[in-house]
């Protein structure tokens, strides 16, 4: 199992429509969740912070199952500037250091 | 302001050639990264550093190279062994892992 799966999409959603991404890991020991935002030919830029059992920042929940190793980034009300690509980060630990790994993530694209 | 310069923008290189990818960050942040994206593609690290003088391979270290001489600097060297090295870069910092990663805004590189 790959240590961070997400649903690549991509998703076409009108604006104002809620739309759900997925991600599962593999990494039973992971503390913090991240989720990213990555414009096109951009770098990604910090989301969201997850670090217990959910997240809410205005339009976006991220919410976190830790049984089944399984979170999730909800928006509500999409709007255009949403469109992008999502990527779902848990950290990751190698040779005793901790490094974030990520997802190949997932594609929105809202549409008037 | 605080944050992390990459340079240059855009670069090409010729075959055979060695080219030096710049990182420099004023966040004073300890942990600092190098990844790789190609097209339509998730991030892979590169090389990682977690304190001055000391560095760590990442996945797919094979044709490159860094140095952390200094704490806000964090140079890739891209060297001829490797073959496909047209990508786009992206250099992070970090405070620690659990408080997510600042990214550069990424050098183009371009073998021509």
């Amino acid at each position: 199992r790959k240590e961070v799966e997400q649903d690549p999409g991509p998703f076409n959603v009108p604006e104002g429509a809620t739309v759900a991404f997925n991600c599962t890991y593999s990494n039973s020991a992971s503390q913090s969740f991240f989720w990213y935002r990555q414009d096109c030919r951009k770098e990604p830029k910090l989301l969201m912070s997850v670090y217990s059992s959910g997240n809410e920042d205005g339009r976006f929940t991220a919410q976190l199952n830790r049984a089944s190793q399984y979170i999730s980034l909800l928006i509500r009300d999409s709007k255009l500037s949403d469109s992008a690509t999502y990527l779902c980060v848990p950290p990751g630990f190698s040779g005793g250091y901790n490094k974030l790994i990520f997802g190949a993530g997932t594609r929105l694209a809202v549409h008037p | 302001d605080g944050g992390i310069t990459q340079s240059p923008k855009y670069l090409f290189r010729k075959e055979g050639q060695n080219v030096t990818l710049s990182c420099e960050q004023n966040l004073n942040h300890d942990a600092m990264y190098w990844y790789r994206q190609d097209p339509g593609q998730g991030l892979r690290l590169i090389y990682y550093s977690q304190i001055v003088n000391d560095f760590q391979k990442g996945d797919i270290a094979e044709g490159y190279s860094v140095s952390r001489e200094k704490k806000e600097s964090f140079p890739l060297t891209v060297t001829s062994a490797q073959k496909n090295p047209t990508a786009f870069y992206l250099c992070a910092s970090s405070i620690s892992p659990d408080s997510g990663y600042t990214f550069g805004s990424g050098t183009r590189l371009t073998v021509v």
